[in-house]
């Protein structure tokens, strides 16, 4: 039960788009297609942004978008506005039955 | 609109015991797998337990595993942990999360606000 690899932080300039990657193995993202992202502001709870790796839930912007290829997952956010800045989460379903997340990702607006 | 609340958090010295609870509404309890995840202070989210709808099958992070005990109530909306043999390292904000709902529903659609377990002596 290895936490999924998140790089420490991504940064962007408004309006421009940013990926942050999000790295497994064969048990758990390159295994499903159950990957999901949520986006978690200071001292508040985490908010789902992407599952089922691509799909946006209600009321989340489409300048959020995720995709994957074998072993790693994707969260692209385009557009990028100050709003955004938060901490960001991966998380896969695993072959133990399990859920796992990633190490987190800083997202700094410049 | 679907609330989950969490209780239970307190200070309890090593070793020690504690039962968190999680109230829910908004939904069909029954209906849906739940989640505990935690956060330590300053870090990342890590799965801690997830149940399934009827109680029948449990699951649990390695770092917990047998010193933990998840379970639900279903007549009363209510998801619980037991802690016990409590360590520093289990210090966290304790959130209940629901399963999703569309498509596979290996996500968690909604949390709570979370309550703060501190092990200290």
């Amino acid at each position: 039960q290895s936490a999924l690899t998140q790089p420490a932080s991504v940064s962007g300039s408004p309006g421009q788009s940013i990926t942050i990657s999000c790295t497994g193995t064969s048990s758990d993202v390159g295994g499903y297609n159950y990957v999901s992202w949520y986006q978690q502001h200071p001292g508040k709870a985490p908010k789902l942004m992407i599952y089922d790796v691509s799909n946006r839930p209600s009321g989340v912007s489409n300048r959020f978008s995720g995709s994957k290829s074998g072993n790693t997952a994707s969260l692209t956010i385009s557009g990028l506005q100050a709003e955004d800045e938060a901490d960001y989460y991966c998380s896969s379903y695993t072959s133990s039955s399990t859920d796992v997340f990633g190490t987190g990702t800083k997202v700094t607006v410049l | 609109e679907v609330q989950l609340v969490e209780s239970g958090g307190v200070v309890v010295q090593p070793g020690g015991s504690l039962r968190l609870s999680c109230a829910a509404s908004g939904f069909t309890f029954d209906d849906y797998a739940m989640h505990w995840v935690r956060q330590a202070p300053g870090k990342g989210l890590e799965w801690v337990s997830l149940i399934s709808w009827d109680g029948g099958s449990t699951y649990y992070a390695d770092s917990v595993k047998g010193r933990f005990t998840i379970s639900r109530d279903n007549s009363k909306n209510s998801l619980y942990l037991q802690m016990n043999s409590l360590r520093a390292e289990d210090t966290a904000l304790y959130y209940c999360a629901k399963r999703g709902t569309e498509g596979s529903g290996y996500y968690s659609e909604y949390w709570g606000q979370g309550t703060l377990v501190t092990v200290s002596s």
